[in-house]
């Protein structure tokens, strides 16, 4: 059974460029979430997307975006960095969104600096 | 909105020492709490999910109970390796995303 992988593992930008992060679930999952980890704090929900679909958000700009592809892979991407937008960024997947019984787990990060 | 606060924010132990970290919680519908162990720069990795008060878990040397209000985390005869941030966090009502702690910093010294 593979786990959750997540590319690249780190990236440096440039204040107002644009980044995309990647996602593989793991096998037999059809739900990623992805967070948002400053130092020292624990991880924030970005959104979550199930069967190809946003499945819900959390309170970030619309400038932080995603997509799942049919393989349930998934990407997030942010325009107009920010400074404060350097984190370690986090997808777990899951097997549904609705099942009462859901455990999420997560992959190892990418760590985005912005400069 | 559901809110978790962790304590103590670090703690350090020497080997063998056991102790007990704290998760209080508000959720409305409680639909699972879970414990994460996070080393660093890397991402979370699963522990525990608890579903209702009294329910308990155990897995080496950790335990974790759960009441209406709270859940610990009882670490016993401690290893270095056992060093590490653990993270809790909550999954209420119809909701579809986890709500963390900021996590308890734990330091085993041999």
């Amino acid at each position: 059974e593979t786990g959750v992988t997540q590319s690249p593992t780190h990236l440096i930008k440039t204040r107002g460029q644009q980044v995309t992060l990647r996602c593989s679930s793991q096998s037999g999952h059809n739900t990623v979430s992805w967070y948002q980890q400053a130092l020292g704090q624990g991880p924030q929900f970005i959104f979550q997307y199930y069967r190809e679909e946003e499945n819900g958000r959390g309170n970030f700009p619309p400038r932080f975006s995603g997509l799942q592809f049919p393989n349930y892979s998934s990407e997030l991407n942010v325009n107009a960095l920010e400074l404060d937008d350097s984190a370690l960024y986090l997808c777990a997947s899951s097997l549904s969104p609705r099942g009462y019984q859901e455990t999420q787990y997560f992959g190892p990060g990418t760590r985005l600096l912005v400069l | 909105e559901d809110q978790v606060t962790q304590s103590p924010e670090a703690l350090r132990l020497q080997e063998g020492e056991s102790s007990s970290l704290n998760c209080s919680y508000t959720v409305s519908g409680l639909r699972g709490l879970f414990w994460y162990r996070q080393d660093p720069g890397k991402g979370p990795e699963f522990l525990f999910t608890l579903y209702s008060a009294g329910e308990e878990k155990e897995k080496e040397r950790l335990k974790a109970t759960l009441t209406k209000k709270e859940s610990f985390l009882h670490i016993t005869a401690p290893k270095p390796e056992d060093s590490a941030t653990y993270l809790c966090a909550v999954r209420g009502g119809s909701n579809y995303k986890l709500t963390f702690g900021k996590g308890t910093l734990l330091t085993v010294n041999p």
